[in-house]
């Protein structure tokens, strides 16, 4: 259980254009999902964090404008990167929480992650 | 401040037990995690600790001190594939996740 799946796992693109990454919970609900970020040998850096049917919660320095996150519904949640430069390549990783009856409450499971590559 | 200390990086043997230790520093605490995490791949979810103790599941453990501020995670019978980075994870009063580099542990034959 605790399967979390995110789509595409590979992505390169002009600069200028915008690119939708996709993140979905296979079997369970989840209530809160969580976007990442990594650079190289980096430590991963929160993005935002949305709850379903809300607004995300952007962490300072993320400009919300540039990385539109949608969370519709329990199992999906989307991130675009509105018109992508170089600087904008990285790791891409969502996680979700919320596996209602499961062992550990607030635990985040995560995706496989998307790499963005901005020509 | 909130932070996070972990060794950078160690080195163990196919077949050994090694020990990761973790301090932390955080604003309020509401558990640790402890992930995996292959080069190029997200992390996925080893243990949650919450109480002091040790967590026993399968080849791994982790241990907790709320005390101290301490964690470690053992890995007994280590096998070539425990190469990764393992991220020790605590979650803060406001249950976000602090996150550091972690440590790249090396297995060798």
């Amino acid at each position: 259980g605790a399967v979390v799946s995110q789509h595409p796992s590979r992505v390169i693109c002009k600069s200028g254009t915008s690119v939708k990454i996709e993140c979905r919970s296979l079997d369970f609900q989840a209530t809160t999902m969580f976007w990442y970020r990594q650079f190289p040998k980096q430590s991963l850096m929160l993005m935002a964090t949305s709850n379903e049917g809300s607004k995300a919660t952007y962490e300072q320095g993320v400009e919300k404008d540039k990385f539109l996150i949608n969370h519709a519904s329990l199992t999906l949640s989307t991130l675009t990167v509105t018109s992508a430069h170089p600087e904008d390549s990285s790791f891409y990783i969502c996680s979700a929480s919320g596996l209602a009856g499961g062992p550990v409450t607030d635990t985040q499971y995560f995706g496989p992650g998307t790499r963005l590559t901005v020509l | 401040g909130q932070n996070i200390d972990q060794p950078t990086e160690m080195t163990a043997t196919e077949g050994a037990i090694v020990q990761i230790n973790c301090t932390y520093q955080t604003s309020g605490f509401n558990g640790l995690f402890w992930y995996q995490q292959h080069a190029g791949e997200a992390p996925t979810f080893l243990s949650y600790n919450v109480l002091d103790g040790l967590e026993e599941k399968g080849r791994f453990s982790s241990f907790l001190s709320r005390s101290k501020g301490y964690s470690y995670l053992l890995l007994k019978e280590l096998q070539m594939k425990d190469s990764a980075s393992y991220l020790c994870v605590p979650m803060d009063s406001n249950y976000q996740l602090i996150w550091g580099a972690g440590t790249k542990l090396i297995i060798k034959p």
